[in-house]
């Protein structure tokens, strides 16, 4: 079963500044990666995925994740944030059974004005 | 679409009561998930269901049951709680199964049990 592993608990960033946030996943054959954002007090929502293709896969409020297989990495990024930007966002691999996902243990953005 | 909903929002057992978690959802997603979070850990899948009448184990399934009458709802049983159960319980549903099922998640439940 594949895992995800995001490195930084908290990052917090001055508003306007760039940011990125980092998830390393196990090797596997198959590689499907997901980004979700979990706003205070809400549920979890997709930022962004990637199944194939290009490596870079973008979002509508501007955030972006490059796909590096020799690095194994699915770094979340955005040239600059907004104070709407402050969530924990998740990253998410397949799990163990055709249906689920796996999720890393969350980074809590804090966009300080 | 109101999408997923949950009830209650929130909740405070005793330990040894009883309660069922509410999950409805009004896209007619097949597929229908109950996962808990606990500060830092991420979410943990409890069950899963790939349509009315078929539920799985999840990787966390321990004191919980389920049930999926219809494609609608999906029900979340505690039956002894415990104080371990204490944690936030989100549903969610998606149209196929992975990976280009993206799942919809509810606003969660907020379970205490003292």
């Amino acid at each position: 079963a594949q895992s995800v592993t995001q490195l930084d608990s908290q990052v917090p960033v001055f508003e306007e500044a760039p940011v990125e946030l980092r998830c390393n996943y196990s090797s596997s054959v198959s590689v499907y990666l997901f980004w979700y954002v979990q706003y205070p007090n809400q549920g979890l929502q997709l930022l962004l995925k990637y199944l194939s293709g290009s490596t870079l896969v973008e979002s509508i409020n501007g955030f972006e994740a490059e796909f590096n297989k020799s690095q194994t990495s699915f770094h979340l990024r955005k040239p600059s944030v907004h104070i709407s930007d402050t969530a924990e966002y998740f990253c998410a691999v397949p799990g163990s059974g055709s249906y689920q996902l796996t999720f890393g243990k969350g980074t809590k953005l804090s966009v300080i004005p | 679409n109101a999408g997923v909903t949950q009830t209650p929002k929130f909740r405070i057992l005793k330990i040894g009561q009883s309660m069922t978690l509410q999950c409805t959802q009004d896209m007619n997603h097949n597929y229908m998930y109950w996962y808990r979070q606990d500060p830092g850990m991420g979410l943990k899948l409890i069950y899963y269901s790939v349509g009315a009448g078929i539920t799985d184990k999840g990787e966390v399934p321990n004191g919980y049951n389920v049930s999926r009458s219809t494609t609608e709802d999906f029900p979340l049983r505690l039956e002894l709680a415990a104080p371990s159960q204490t944690s936030v319980y989100f549903c969610a549903s998606s149209q196929g199964g992975l990976p280009i099922g993206e799942q919809y998640f509810g606003p969660g439940t907020r379970l205490t049990v003292t």
